[in-house]
C-alpha cells in the first residue's frame, strides 16, 4: 500500500533542535522528502534522501533514514520562528518510468520565542 | 533559473462552471505533475505529463483532465464544477528522467461557491 504517516504538530522553544518524524509503506521507494510550506505558499523543497543512504546533512538540516523501519526523520538545528511552517514528508513511488509522490498528513512546527 | 509559475494565482468559480489553471515548468524539466490540497484529504496526486503525453494518473473523477503543450507548459481543466473542488491546486516540476525531484510552485488557490 501507499501510505505516509506523520505527527500532526510541534512545538520547541526558539534555538532548541526539533525533530519531524514519519513512516511510509512502500519499500521500493527511491528517494524520500521533506518539503516546507509557509501559510498562503507552494511547497518548498528542503532536502531529500536516497533510498541507499542512511543519513544527509545540509546545514541545519539532518536526514536519518531506517530502511529497516521504514521510518524518516528530520532534525532541525539551533530552530528559529522562521522555521514555524508545516513540514511535509513525502515518498516517491515509481511506476515504469513514471512516479508520483505519496505526501504524510504535515506537521506543523511551532517555534517559541 | 525562474521556478515554477503558475496562473492565476487566486479563482472564484460557482457550482456547474468549468476552470483552466495553468504551469509553466523550470526552464529544461520536461515532466509537470499536479497535485491537489484540501484540508481534509490533504496532498492528492492528480496526474504527471511528460513530452505532451499523460505517463500517471491519480484517482481522481474524468472531470479533471489536464495537457501539456510542446513547451512543457501545461494546464489543467476541472469541468462541471463541484464544492468539493475547492482547493489549492499545485503544479510540479521535474527533470522527467531518472532525476526525479519535484519543484513546486506557489499554487492556484480555487474557490467554488
Amino acid at each position: 500500500g501507499e501510505d505516509v504517516e506523520q505527527s500532526l504538530f510541534l512545538s520547541v522553544r526558539e534555538g532548541d533542535s526539533s525533530v519531524i518524524n514519519c513512516t511510509y509503506t512502500d519499500s521500493s521507494s527511491t528517494y524520500l522528502y521533506w518539503y516546507k510550506q509557509e501559510p498562503g505558499a507552494g511547497l518548498q523543497l528542503l532536502t531529500y534522501i536516497f533510498s541507499n543512504m542512511d543519513m544527509k546533512q545540509d546545514q541545519r538540516l539532518t536526514v536519518l533514514l531506517n530502511k529497516k523501519d521504514k521510518h524518516l526523520s528530520l532534525r532541525i538545528a539551533d530552530t528559529q520562528t522562521g522555521d514555524s511552517a508545516i513540514y511535509f514528508c513525502a515518498e516517491s513511488i515509481r511506476s515504469g518510468n513514471t512516479g508520483k509522490l505519496i505526501f504524510g498528513q504535515g506537521t506543523t512546527l511551532q517555534v517559541k520565542p | 533559473k525562474a521556478g515554477v509559475t503558475q496562473t492565476p494565482r487566486y479563482l472564484i468559480k460557482t457550482r456547474g462552471q468549468q476552470v483552466t489553471l495553468s504551469c509553466s515548468p523550470i526552464s529544461g524539466h520536461r515532466s509537470v505533475s499536479w497535485y491537489q490540497q484540501t484540508p481534509g484529504q490533504g496532498l492528492q496526486f492528480l496526474f504527471e505529463y511528460f513530452s505532451e503525453t499523460q505517463r500517471n494518473k491519480g484517482n481522481f473523477p474524468g472531470r479533471f483532465s489536464g495537457r501539456q503543450f510542446s513547451n512543457s507548459r501545461s494546464e489543467m481543466n476541472v469541468s462541471t464544477l463541484e464544492l468539493g473542488d475547492s482547493a489549492l491546486y499545485l503544479c510540479a516540476s521535474s527533470l522527467g528522467d531518472t532525476q526525479e525531484t519535484q519543484y513546486f510552485g506557489p499554487g492556484t488557490r480555487l474557490l467554488v461557491l
